[in-house]
């Protein structure tokens, strides 16, 4: 079946730190993949994605290749802040069906 | 523009009971899925509503049950609470025009069974 992996948390960086949050898959197929943030108290929240391999998809600074060869889709940020810190999600979602696939989630902490 | 609006934000239920969550979508989205989230644990899928039927499920028992409205909103019904079934449950709505637009969610609701 479908699954994502995500790397193990929490991760505590410092403030303009290099971020990296690897995630790999296992789908049939070539899903669309997606990453969401949830900030404490809140649902999640669409960060970026990308539906199709090689695309790169990005938002607010954090970035993330489509690599089917390595069937993953790390997230990366060249600088963090503090208002970066939150629980990140990987997911993904198979061409015709309806469902998002999530992974574990990964907590970030910044500190200042 | 209102996002995804989701009630009661909070919930305490005792083991055996009966809950209703409700779920207004985003303006324009026409389909609605719902999620459990357990404390630590990514989002599982419960299920999709388009056209007021159930259109896909998840590995869920049958005490999860679902309506979606004419107008769009939806519940979640979940008979004879567990207490295995505390968790956040969220909504996530969506454009059903066969192109990926992406799932918009709710804050969701908190529901405790002790």
């Amino acid at each position: 079946g479908n699954s994502v992996t995500q790397m193990e948390g929490p991760v505590t960086l410092s403030e303009e730190a290099f971020l990296t949050i690897n995630c790999t898959y296992t789908a049939t197929g070539y899903p669309s993949l997606f990453w969401y943030v949830q900030y404490p108290g809140e649902g999640l929240q669409l960060l970026l994605k990308a539906t199709k391999a090689d695309d790169k998809g990005s938002n607010k600074g954090f970035e993330a290749t489509y690599r089917k060869e390595t069937t993953s889709f790390h997230l990366e940020k060249g600088s963090v802040q503090v208002s970066d810190s939150a629980v990140y999600f990987c997911a993904l979602r198979r061409l015709g069906n309806e469902k998002l696939t999530f992974g574990t989630g990964t907590r970030l902490t910044i500190i200042p | 523009d209102a996002g995804v609006t989701q009630s009661p934000t909070h919930l305490i239920k005792t083991r055996g009971q009966q809950v209703t969550l409700r779920c207004s979508p985003k303006s324009g989205h026409d389909t609605v899925s719902w999620y459990q989230q357990a404390l630590g644990q990514g989002p599982q899928f419960i299920f999709q509503y388009y056209e007021e039927e159930e259109r896909q499920r998840g590995n869920f028992p049958d005490r999860f049950s679902g309506h979606q409205f004419p107008n769009y909103s939806s519940e979640l019904n979940v008979n004879a609470l567990l207490l295995g079934d505390s968790a956040l449950y969220l909504c996530a709505s969506s454009i059903d025009r066969g192109v990926d637009y992406g799932y918009t969610f709710g804050s969701g609701t908190r529901l405790t069974v002790v």
